[in-house]
């Protein structure tokens, strides 16, 4: 079974830099062509996709963000961890990790998410 | 960057409905199209993928059809547990959502 789960902190000052830990079972990280990602959803918003990373090490950004995103993995501890620099208010969100899966290359399984609010 | 335009945004229906959500591509996606539905204060949850494959669990009263920029989800028969917001998901060029369909009791 594959589980996701987010880790980090819930409150973050602007121009800090955010790090989330996504901690993941039931799948290995080193398998072909499966990735982890990240979504977040700003609250009453739409889902946007910030970042992925291959089992290969390659990994793919966000034209919008590329410059303040960064995603690494950590295949021994089944991790992959996010961070997104010079945070702002605007970047308070909902943070989703997913498992996308080797095929047909959807994100079918979920971390719960979580919320990390930007504010002095 | 690929756009996904989703309509309407928002779908007031009753149970027993037949339900149909649209979703278009700025570009062609061939059949790189999937959905999910979302409750509040949850995660995602994939229904349908490659357009028009049912996710495995998913009810069949769920279907999904289209290609190149067109694409549509349909609720056969809406039963009260699926009164949520739905999004499209392009997967041809990196990741894109469309900006979601809320179904609401009538």
């Amino acid at each position: 079974q594959i589980t996701l789960k987010e880790s980090g902190p819930t409150l973050v000052k602007p121009t800090q830099t955010l790090t989330l830990t996504c901690t993941f079972s039931g799948f290995s990280l080193s398998t072909s062509e499966v990735g982890v990602g990240w979504i977040r959803q700003p609250p009453g918003k739409a889902l946007e996709w910030l970042t992925l990373i291959y089992w290969d090490d390659d990994k793919r950004y966000s034209p919008s963000l590329k410059s303040r995103l960064t995603i690494t993995k950590d295949t021994s501890k089944n991790q992959v961890v996010l961070t997104l620099t010079n945070m702002d208010p605007v970047d308070t969100a909902t943070y989703y990790c997913a498992h996308r899966r080797g095929g047909d290359y959807v994100f079918d399984y979920w971390g719960q998410g979580t919320l990390v609010t930007v504010s002095s | 960057d690929i756009q996904m335009t989703q309509s309407p945004s928002t779908l007031s229906a009753s149970v027993g409905d037949r339900v149909t959500i649209t979703c278009r591509a700025s570009q062609s996606i061939t059949s790189w199209l999937a959905w999910y539905q979302q409750k509040p204060g949850k995660a995602p949850k994939l229904l349908i993928y490659k357009a028009s494959n049912l996710e495995s669990g998913v009810p069949s009263r769920f279907s999904g059809s289209g290609s190149g920029t067109e694409f549509t989800l349909t609720i056969s028969s809406l039963q009260p547990d699926d009164f949520a917001t739905y999004y499209c998901q392009q997967y041809s060029s990196l990741w894109t959502f469309g900006q979601g369909t809320k179904v609401e009791i009538k």
